[in-house]
């Protein structure tokens, strides 16, 4: 099946720091991918939608100042946290639909964060 | 708008006991229905899906689940549980197609216990 990957696996940083989390098909191509933030024992929440060559789409109350989402490639999404605090700490996993069979997704193994 | 509900957000089973996961969704069109699994620290795996034909999907690790319409219910079974499959499972909707957002249930934890 369609792997995707995710990179850090788990980061630590220092409050007001950037972090930047990748997320990347790796053998097959995402014009769309979704980022999701989980936080310890509760289910997922979709935090935007992120569009190849242009911008992402971000669910209500997401500040899109902060978490910033770009899609430079067919194969990359980037979420980087700007001036994180300690409340950003998460489990943020992302999911990219195959072309082949586009209901299905995919996800990442998720990076954990914390900030301290 | 399209909703998920999980009755029981903690389920305990005997290892071979059946294993029963409650879904239930909300949407105005016909949606497709998945259920996946999340392992501690790791991120989701899809057991199975429905999306249209068959109401009774089959997926991995031995677990099925069957649409009803009437019921508006997606509920997850596996005949017999086995220590490995101690987990967190989430149910989740979409209006169709992988391009639409899934919405997910809030997630049961399932204990087995030998």
């Amino acid at each position: 099946g369609a792997v995707v990957s995710q990179h850090p696996s788990w980061v630590i940083c220092k409050s007001g720091t950037s972090v930047k989390i990748e997320c990347r098909s790796l053998d097959f191509q995402a014009t769309t991918m979704f980022w999701y933030r989980q936080f310890p024992k509760q289910s997922l929440m979709l935090m935007a939608t992120s569009n190849e060559g242009s911008k992402a789409t971000y669910e209500q109350g997401v500040e899109k100042d902060k978490f910033l989402i770009n899609h430079a490639s067919l194969t990359l999404s980037t979420l980087t946290v700007t001036s994180a605090h300690p409340e950003d700490s998460s489990f943020y996993i992302c999911s990219a639909p195959t072309g082949t069979s586009s209901y299905e997704q995919y996800f990442g193994p998720g990076t954990r964060l914390t900030v301290t | 708008a399209q909703s998920v509900t999980q009755l029981g957000s903690h389920v305990s089973v005997s290892e071979g006991a059946l294993v029963l996961l409650r879904c239930n969704y909300s949407s105005s069109v016909p949606p497709y229905l998945f259920w996946y699994v999340q392992y501690p620290n790791q991120g989701l795996q899809l057991l199975l899906k429905y999306t249209t034909g068959a109401t009774l999907v089959k997926g991995i690790n031995g677990f099925e689940a069957e649409f009803k319409k009437s019921e508006t219910s997606f509920h997850l079974t596996k005949p017999s549980a086995h220590m490995s499959d101690a987990a967190e499972y989430f149910c989740a909707v979409s209006l169709g197609g992988g391009y639409n957002k899934l919405i997910f249930g809030a997630g049961t934890r399932l204990a087995v216990h030998p």
